[in-house]
């Protein structure tokens, strides 16, 4: 069974369009994470929640709306789309506090947008 | 302020030799947490260890093994008799345990590739 799981594994898009990308974890973790990887490997946070609450919410545009309707998902929209949005977005999810706990990634989602 | 910094962008070894990949960070934090994750041509992240700021033992797990010095502030990691399969991008990153906000801060990678 897949501990973390993102859909879709691929998404390309057009400019300006509107997007999602959902995220499961099957491990009753209470903190979930977004991370967006840029074409460098570059690995930087954008979101996370605990218990369905927004903890954080680095700069990112506000076209980026992440939803967590339950422990166990966190999906992440996206408005409006442009191309420097293109990157691997990877879902995590940790039991606690990261600062003590690993995090689960799941396999990411290559997003293009053309 | 919190950073990671793996000063090496690409390493290329032949097969069974070692190599250590550096990580050096920066924090004004008194608690705080290492770790390292392996990221294979297949993308996915993998966690390898995870070490704390009062724990300044050395970890060695099969041919991997990790050398912590807060004097330098440095967190190494060293793989033995490098395998091809070792070859991955490999991050080395920080938490801190005052900020309340859980974020993994994350070097910029180094690139391993291990040549047969």
């Amino acid at each position: 069974d897949t501990a973390v799981s993102q859909t879709p594994k691929y998404l390309v898009t057009q400019m300006g369009n509107d997007k999602s990308i959902k995220c499961e974890q099957n491990l009753g973790h209470d903190t979930m994470y977004w991370y967006k990887q840029d074409s460098k490997k570059f690995l930087k946070i954008m979101f996370s929640y605990n218990n369905k609450e927004l903890i954080i919410n680095e700069t990112v545009p506000n076209r980026f709306s992440p939803k967590s309707p339950d422990k166990a998902h966190l999906n992440l929209h996206i408005n409006s789309l442009e191309l420097g949005d293109s990157a691997v977005y990877f879902c995590a999810s940790s039991q606690g506090r990261a600062a003590y706990n690993e995090q689960f990634f799941g396999p990411g989602t290559r997003l293009t947008v053309l | 302020a919190q950073k990671v910094t793996q000063a090496q962008t690409e390493i290329s070894v032949v097969e069974k030799e070692d190599v250590t990949l550096d990580c050096v960070y920066e924090t004004r934090d008194t608690t705080y947490y290492l770790f390292w994750y392996k990221q294979p041509p297949s993308g996915e992240l993998v966690f390898l260890i995870r070490r704390n700021s009062f724990d300044e033992q050395n970890e060695i797990s099969g041919r991997y093994s990790w050398n912590f010095q807060k004097s330098t502030s440095s967190f190494n990691f060293t793989i033995t008799a490098s395998q091809v399969v070792d070859s991955a991008v490999y991050f080395c990153a920080l938490s801190e345990a005052m900020d309340n906000t859980d974020k993994l801060i994350f070097g910029t990678g180094t690139r391993l590739q291990v040549f047969p």
